[in-house]
């Protein structure tokens, strides 16, 4: 089955500076790749997500790139502030049956923003 | 905005319990799943379904199993608890991708 690695498991930035989170995947068959975030005591909620027909898709102050060659996809958040606190989690979507899809996360990302 | 709503945010049960947790969702979508998150270890799906009646294992089915009669209700069933399935246990739903979740049910096994 599918297998997601992320990276790093902590990250601690200061406020207004960048930050940049990594997955890699094991299956080639997996076409879809959507981040959340979690917040404190809150359901995990989609932030952006990405096909595999895509490079790279920008919302705002955050971005997803995606290296199909190496199985590899990262978040990148720029100007950071307070309310990016939480834990980032990845995912990599692979077909199933019906023309569904599942998703198999990555163990995620404790994102602190320092101010 | 869809709603999947579980019914429980807190259970405690004692070891040996049969223990259901409930997923209901009110968009009409097609597929439903259970994860597991613990520290350190992300998400793990445990089971999932795309059609009434019908289910798949998911990467640790083991010690649970699932019921979907309702294509809105989801249900996870421990057939004996133990203490190993202490866990926050969430619910999602989608119609293809994108998935929407649950509040979760933070199950502590004694």
């Amino acid at each position: 089955g599918e297998n997601v690695e992320q990276h790093p498991s902590t990250l601690s930035v200061q406020e207004g500076d960048s930050a940049v989170i990594k997955c890699t995947y094991s299956d080639s068959a997996s076409n879809y790749f959507p981040w959340y975030k979690q917040e404190l005591g809150k359901r995990p909620q989609l932030i952006i997500d990405i096909r595999s027909n895509v490079g790279e898709k920008k919302d705002q102050r955050i971005a997803v790139t995606l290296n199909k060659t190496a199985k590899h996809f990262s978040l990148h958040i720029t100007e950071t502030q307070p309310e990016d606190s939480a834990v980032y989690f990845c995912a990599a979507g692979t077909p199933a049956n019906f023309g569904n899809e599942k998703l198999t996360f990555g163990t995620g990302t404790r994102l602190t923003i320092i101010p | 905005d869809v709603k999947v709503t579980q019914s429980s945010r807190y259970l405690v049960k004692r070891t040996g319990e049969k223990v259901f947790l409930e997923c209901v969702q009110d968009m009409d979508h097609e597929n439903m799943f259970w994860y597991r998150q613990d520290p350190g270890l992300g998400l793990r799906l445990i089971y999932f379904s795309y059609d009434v009646k019908m289910k798949e294992k998911g990467d640790i089915p083991e010690g649970y199993s699932v019921s979907r009669e309702k294509k809105e209700r989801f249900s996870l069933i421990l057939e004996s608890a133990s203490t190993n399935q202490t866990s926050m246990y969430l619910c999602a739903s989608s119609l293809r991708v994108g998935y929407t979740f649950g509040s979760g049910t933070r199950l502590t096994v004694v």
